[in-house]
C-alpha cells in the first residue's frame, strides 16, 4: 500500500524559473494538503485541496504560488518566478474523505534557489 | 519543548530511559492533536492522536496526555531507543477553521547508548 508520494524529492532552480512539485496522495485519500518547513522550524500550512476545489488556501502567499488538484492525477504546487526566499521543503499530506482525519505526509520536496 | 524559533529545543536521554516531550498549543478551540516524527531528511511520521474528549491514550511504547485547561500536551516514549532519535512536533486541529494543522516548533530528541 503505496504512501503519499512526492516528486522531484530534490528541486535545483534559478532566480526567476518556476518550480512544479508534484503530490500524489495514499489510495484512497481525496483530501490534499500543502505544508511549507524552513530548516528548523514547524511545518506551515499553505492550502488545502478535493478533487477540483480549493477548500482553504489562507497559507499561501497572495502571489506567484497557486495549488490544483486535477479529476486525475497528482495535485500540482506551482511557484512562478522563484526567490531565494522560496528555498523551503515542501511537504504533502492526504486523508479519506470522511470528517477530520489523520493527514499522512509524503517524504517532501527541498527546493533550492540559486 | 515549545518553539523557540531558529534553535530546536533538545532533549537528551539516555537509552532505556523514559522520555516525555511538551508541547503547549495556542486555542482552545483545538479539538484533534496529533504527534510526529520526523528524521533528518524526512517527512513527518505519525505516531499517536487523541481528541479533545480524550485525556489520555496509550500507543505501542507511547502515551499521550491531554490537560485541556491550561492547553498542554505531552508524548511519553517508554524505553527509549536510539531509533526514536529525530524531532518531534505536535499539532493541532482547531475545531471549525477546517482541516488545516498547526505546527508546534519541535524537540529535538537525542538517544545516547
Amino acid at each position: 500500500n503505496a504512501g503519499v508520494m512526492q516528486n522531484p524529492r530534490h528541486l535545483v532552480r534559478r532566480r526567476g524559473q518556476e518550480a512544479r512539485l508534484r503530490c500524489s496522495p495514499m489510495k484512497g485519500h481525496s483530501h490534499v494538503y500543502w505544508y511549507r518547513q524552513l530548516p528548523e522550524e514547524g511545518l506551515k500550512f499553505m492550502v488545502y485541496l478535493q478533487k477540483e476545489n480549493i477548500i482553504d488556501e489562507s497559507g499561501m502567499p497572495k502571489e506567484r504560488f497557486s495549488a490544483e488538484f486535477p479529476k486525475e492525477g497528482p495535485s500540482i504546487l506551482r511557484i512562478q518566478q522563484v526567490v531565494r526566499g522560496d528555498s523551503a521543503a515542501y511537504f504533502c499530506a492526504s486523508s479519506p474523505p470522511a470528517g477530520k482525519e489523520t493527514q499522512y505526509f509524503g517524504p517532501g520536496t527541498r527546493l533550492l534557489v540559486l | 519543548g515549545e518553539s523557540v524559533g531558529l534553535h530546536l529545543p533538545t532533549l537528551s536521554v539516555q537509552e532505556g530511559d523514559n522520555s516525555i516531550i511538551n508541547c503547549a498549543y495556542s486555542n482552545s478551540a483545538s479539538d484533534y492533536f496529533i504527534w510526529y516524527k520526523q528524521e533528518s531528511g524526512k517527512g513527518p511520521q505519525f505516531i499517536i492522536d487523541i481528541r479533545s474528549n480524550m485525556d489520555k491514550r496509550q500507543g505501542q511504547r507511547v502515551t499521550v496526555l491531554l490537560n485541556k485547561t491550561v492547553k498542554h500536551l505531552s508524548l511519553q516514549i517508554a524505553a527509549t531507543q536510539p531509533g526514536d532519535s529525530a524531532v518531534y512536533f505536535c499539532a493541532e486541529n482547531i475545531g471549525d477553521a477546517g482541516n488545516m494543522l498547526t505546527f508546534g516548533g519541535g524537540t529535538r530528541l537525542m538517544v545516547k547508548p
